[in-house]
């Protein structure tokens, strides 16, 4: 069942801008990850935030973490053409994940 | 850095075929995954192995079965391949607690 669901689903920005994307999950989690796919590639994984974290941080990424909410957020900071992707929340416990459907951001040069 | 290798990129076979798909992983992984991705249904859990020769069924194991015979591979089986299972699957794999690799995927047609 999909436990994510990313906010909007398409996103498109200049080259430079920031991109916000949101992520709303429905239980109790312990952690939520952010995964990045490029067009025709697999999955690769982001950053992960613990349950008991607000924000993390990572390169140009920054990730917020709202329990009471059921929410978090994923901001690219100063965004590059090689930016250009799909964008996946992942919810779980311990090995089995679920993602959302995710988003998908157009830098334009 | 990680390496999941999946055999084929793209695939086509015919309705009623048997079908194999392989996933190999050198990182001594003791979980892998096999996911189906669809548009707008993002990705879905067809079935997962946490061990060799342990296997558990994700959300949607209808129509699939999984073989684990080693711990670096993971094989996924279609039994009687139906024009519905067309779609991107994607293997991955996990150390314990810890975030999951993926292949690059393999686009199956069933025609």
């Amino acid at each position: 069942s999909q436990q994510g669901e990313e906010d909007p689903q398409a996103l498109s920005i200049q080259e430079g801008e920031n991109a916000t994307m949101n992520c709303s999950y429905k239980t109790s989690i312990n952690n939520l990850q952010w995964y990045r796919q490029n067009s025709g590639r697999g999955l690769v994984h982001l950053i992960l935030i613990r349950s008991n974290e607000r924000e993390k941080h990572s390169g140009r990424l920054r990730v917020t973490l709202d329990t009471s909410k059921k929410s978090s957020s994923l901001l690219i900071t100063a965004s590059r053409a090689a930016d250009t992707a799909s964008y996946f929340c992942a919810t779980g416990i311990s090995y089995k994940l679920s993602f959302g459907a995710g988003t998908t951001v157009t830098v334009r040069a | 850095d990680v390496k999941v290798t999946q055999s084929s990129r793209y695939l086509v076979k015919r309705t009623g075929e048997k079908v194999f798909l392989e996933c190999v992983q050198d990182m001594d992984h003791e979980n892998m995954f096999w996911y189906r991705q669809d548009p707008g249904l993002g990705l879905r859990l067809i079935y997962f192995s946490y061990d060799v020769k342990m296997k558990e069924k994700g959300d949607i194991p209808e129509g699939y079965s999984v073989s684990r015979e080693k711990k670096e591979r993971f094989s996924l089986i279609l039994e009687s391949a139906s024009t519905n299972q067309t779609s991107m699957y994607l293997c991955a794999s996990s150390g314990l607690n810890q975030p999951q690799h993926f292949g690059d995927g393999t686009r199956l047609s069933i025609l």
